[in-house]
């Protein structure tokens, strides 16, 4: 069974400093990974995602994320963060089926002026 | 163009009613699903239909139905509302079943049951 973790709901930065955003994963088998973003009061849109080709994916909005195996980690990173970054994020798991698809808790981004 | 749409977005309704929730999809998408968005952003999938067929049907309670007369179309309907339906419930569709396919989502239908 799959299924993600992320750590921390509430993450708050400065804008132009650095964002993280963690997901760990628990699979049994290799999984595809995701990160969604979700502007208020909007559906969720497809920031990247992971499909077992390069280890570091970069999406839109100059975000990226890294596939660690060995950590089972998927952490969503952004070098300088805007004002316009500030939503829901959460990152998703699905097994090669479709049949088995999760999303995370979400974190909540907020960015200081 | 929008791509997943919902109807309404917003829907507002007394406890005991029976009430529907319409979506339709514009692209080309074999699979479409409900998920059920909780106060604390908590979202879970209820529903998925791959071609008009269901795959997934998560523990929901039976008062909720989804229909699919087409494969563009995914209508969930709730009977006997209780207070806990009040969520925002989104409508997603992915070109096939398989799990590489990124979901894409509708707008949302806030529903508040009182």
């Amino acid at each position: 069974a799959q299924s993600v973790t992320q750590l921390g709901s509430h993450v708050s930065v400065s804008e132009g400093a650095l964002v993280l955003l963690r997901c760990n994963y628990s699979s049994s088998v290799p999984p595809y990974l995701f990160w969604y973003v979700q502007y208020p009061n909007q559906g969720l849109q497809l920031l990247l995602k992971y499909t077992s080709a390069a280890t570091l994916v970069k999406g839109i909005n100059g975000f990226e994320a890294e596939f660690k195996k060995s950590e089972t980690s998927f952490h969503l990173t952004k070098p300088s963060a805007h004002m316009s970054d500030a939503a829901e994020y959460f990152c998703a798991v699905s097994d090669y089926t479709g049949n088995q698809f999760y999303f995370g808790t979400g974190t909540s981004l907020t960015v200081i002026p | 163009d929008t791509a997943v749409s919902q109807t309404p977005k917003y829907l507002v309704t007394q406890m005991g009613n029976d009430k529907s929730i319409k979506c339709e999809q514009n692209l080309g998408h074999d699979t479409m699903y409900w998920y059920k968005q909780d106060s604390k952003k908590f979202l879970k999938i209820m529903f998925s239909y791959n071609n008009k067929e269901l795959i997934i049907n998560e523990t929901v309670p039976n008062r909720f139905s989804p229909k699919s007369p087409d494969k563009a179309h995914l209508n969930l309907h709730i009977n006997s509302l209780e207070l806990g339906d009040s969520a925002v419930y989104f409508c997603a569709s992915s070109q096939e079943v398989r799990g590489r396919n990124e979901q894409f989502f509708g707008p949302g239908t806030r529903l508040t049951v009182l």
